[in-house]
């Protein structure tokens, strides 16, 4: 089955640590994105990536970084710069950018203890 | 100019009752206007969508309407059932340089039996 995979489900970070959040597709689509969910915030957008090895900033990049060194995968790391890093993480995919409908995975969420 | 404005942030409905929700946009580059669903726990998923030149779409229980002159869009969810609880979130795609989803800030249904 196509879909996109998000690990792990869970994840606990000590202050000052950097994590990574791993997401990975088989859909075959060009485009992949992150964005952070908070309550009552909607999802706001932290990186996008149209092709390999190419990546752009989205609303509130800060704190965070990406890569897409393949077409399936688009790892996000969590900064020790992220000063507010307690969320749900939420990786996605679209075909490409003209034809829309995005695929979300199951999301990570990440708890700073 | 940018941002798509969401209401209301929750929504209580008995079972068998109209689910209405309701959203608003100023960018008239957008062309294209998703709806998703949340369950707790888990990524969203696209409902139903519509493009601009369609004043209304249906899908089974789920109907878009879209006003393109006062630039709103809205999801109706006829004879609700409690499996229908869920976070749900409009969405518009700016179909110039960016084409990235924005994301209303979420309504949260409960269909009470």
């Amino acid at each position: 089955d196509g879909g996109i995979t998000q690990s792990p489900k869970y994840l606990f970070r000590k202050e000052g640590q950097n994590v990574t959040l791993s997401c990975e597709q088989n859909l075959n689509h060009d485009a992949m994105y992150w964005y952070r969910q908070d309550p009552g915030q909607g999802l706001r957008l932290i990186y996008y990536s149209q092709i390999v090895n190419d990546f752009q900033k989205g609303d509130i990049a800060e704190g965070y970084s990406v890569s897409r060194e393949k077409k399936e995968s688009f790892p996000l790391t969590v900064t020790s710069a992220q000063k507010n890093p307690t969320a749900f993480y939420l990786c996605a995919s679209s075909m490409d950018r003209v034809l829309g409908g995005y695929t979300f995975g199951s999301g990570t969420r990440l708890t700073v203890v | 100019q940018q941002q798509v404005k969401q209401s209301p942030q929750s929504l209580i409905v008995q079972k068998g009752g109209i689910s209405i929700i309701n959203c608003a946009y100023e960018n008239t580059a957008f062309d294209y206007f998703p709806w998703y669903q949340q369950f707790p726990g888990k990524g969203p998923a696209l409902l139903i969508a519509i493009r601009p030149d369609v004043s209304e779409k249906k899908e089974g229980r789920f109907t878009i309407s879209f006003n393109k002159s006062a630039k709103q869009f809205s999801l109706h969810i006829m004879d609700s059932q409690p499996g229908d609880s869920a976070t749900y979130f409009c969405a518009a795609r700016n179909g110039g340089s960016q084409g990235n989803l924005i994301f209303g800030k979420g309504t949260k249904l409960s269909v009470k039996p």
